[in-house]
């Protein structure tokens, strides 16, 4: 089992591009999440989903959009990229009759806005 | 203030010693609660869960003090490679899902 892939691993972006990360998990687990991590501020939520088909908002939302038209594929869009958009995206999944405890993360993505 | 509060460190140890970290969570209502470790540049791992009653993995203890609203993490004997970023995390129930929320991390350097 791969787990949690996420594409692409870098990317470097000018202020106004968009562009989608792809996160893809192959443990069948209904919860996936989208996290951004900066300095000193610890991961963050940015929006999750609980089921193919549903999304919702985490603590920052905002700038971001995702899809879940899959169970093992969850996207985070950006339409238009902004510098404070600039920090490492993590996505994770984890099983829902666990209770969402213990979630499995991607290897991250690294995204720069100049 | 924060939902989950780590002191970042760093923490600078000899191999060998034993180390602790706490961190202090502000919901007393959060349900479960874990250590991840964080290699630099890597993903976070879970390293273990905190129960109540304590619990034990090799050189790694944690603790829960629900009245104090604090967790704690013990490793003995420190290797090299314990060297990373601890994460303190809770989980909180909201609505029909849960949310995992995490402290900044506290970061450890064992040193030769």
């Amino acid at each position: 089992n791969a787990g949690v892939t996420q594409t692409p691993k870098f990317r470097v972006l000018k202020t106004g591009q968009s562009m989608t990360l792809l996160c893809a998990q192959d443990m069948n687990h209904e919860y996936m999440y989208w996290y951004r991590q900066d300095p000193g501020m610890g991961l963050r939520l940015i929006h999750y989903s609980v089921g193919e088909g549903t999304t919702a908002k985490g603590e920052v939302p905002d700038g971001y959009n995702v899809s879940r038209l899959k169970k093992q594929n969850f996207l985070l869009g950006l339409e238009s990229a902004a510098p404070s958009q600039t920090s490492v995206y993590f996505c994770a999944s984890s099983d829902r009759d666990r209770g969402g405890d213990t979630q499995y993360f991607g290897p991250g993505t690294r995204l720069t806005v100049l | 203030r924060k939902e989950v509060e780590q002191d970042p460190g760093p923490f600078n140890v000899p191999e060998g010693a034993t180390v602790a970290f706490n961190c202090t969570y502000s919901n007393s209502a959060s349900q479960s609660f874990f250590w991840y470790r964080q290699d630099c540049r890597k993903e976070p791992k879970l390293l273990m869960s905190v129960y109540s009653s304590g619990n034990e993995d090799g050189r790694f203890t944690a603790q829960l003090n629900r009245a104090s609203q604090y967790i704690s993490l013990l490793i003995r004997d420190s290797k090299l490679s314990d060297s990373a970023t601890y994460l303190c995390v809770v989980n909180n129930r909201v609505d029909s899902s849960y949310k995992l929320i995490f402290g900044s991390g506290t970061r450890l350097l064992v040193r030769p």
